[in-house]
């Protein structure tokens, strides 16, 4: 079984540049969630869609965060413009949905390290 | 800021030995779940726990969650060179939604 696929793993860019990130979910699972991962503030939940549809965005730090997910297996995570404080592991999660303890038991992905200048 | 406190916040394992780690939080929690996350990996589930007092096994792991709510903890058995990581507790706190909230993580090292 494929697990959740995020591309590229590693970014590396200059400060007011555009960084897009991407995801592919496990097939069949109907959440998908983003995440970044700090040494300072550790695992922090973006926002989380379902159905493609986007629930709670309340994490997103602020209007240079954007995502999409424009079907069941693509999602991306966009920032423009980036920012050295933007620098962080970013995951992408999915899960079944469909009770809530398939809600919570998430599927991470590798993660993209991105790294801004 | 985060709610959820780890202890440790590292160990040395030795193999063979048992080990153990908790999380504890000042508020109440719904769900507690454990993962695991490897050097350049994405976390991986280990245990979810769902009610007060629930203690649940996956192999040599085994996990409880507090029967006042507010804690958890996770125990390693026999321990293997290849439980070397960094665990994480994460729970779904009652007035936050469905958001989960991650603890800072215990890291498990070799001893030297």
């Amino acid at each position: 079984d494929a697990g959740v696929i995020q591309s590229p793993r590693h970014e590396v860019t200059e400060m007011g540049q555009e960084v897009t990130l991407r995801c592919k979910p496990i097939s069949g699972h109907d959440y998908l969630f983003w995440y970044r991962q700090t040494m300072m503030r550790g695992l922090e939940l973006l926002i989380y869609f379902n159905n493609n549809v986007p629930i709670d965005d309340s994490g997103m730090p602020e209007d240079r965060f954007s995502a999409k997910m424009p079907n069941a297996s693509f999602s991306t995570l966009k920032i423009q413009p980036s920012e050295p404080r933007d620098s962080a592991v970013y995951f992408c999660a999915s899960s079944l949905g469909r009770s809530i303890k398939r809600f919570y038991e998430q599927y991470f992905g590798p993660g993209t390290r991105l790294t801004v200048t | 800021g985060q709610q959820l406190n780890q202890s440790p916040q590292s160990m040395f394992i030795q193999e063979g030995e048992d080990v153990s780690m908790n999380c504890t939080s000042s508020s109440i929690f719904n769900t507690w779940l454990w993962y695991k996350q490897d050097p350049g990996e994405g976390p991986v589930l280990l245990i979810a726990l769902y009610k007060a007092g629930e203690l649940t096994s996956n192999g040599r792991l085994t996990a409880q969650f507090g029967i006042t709510r507010k804690d958890s903890f996770l125990n390693i058995s026999a321990s293997i060179p290849s439980d070397v990581g960094i665990y994480f507790c994460a729970g779904q706190l009652g007035a936050a939604g469905n958001k989960l909230t991650f603890g800072g993580g215990t890291r498990v090292l070799v001893k030297p």
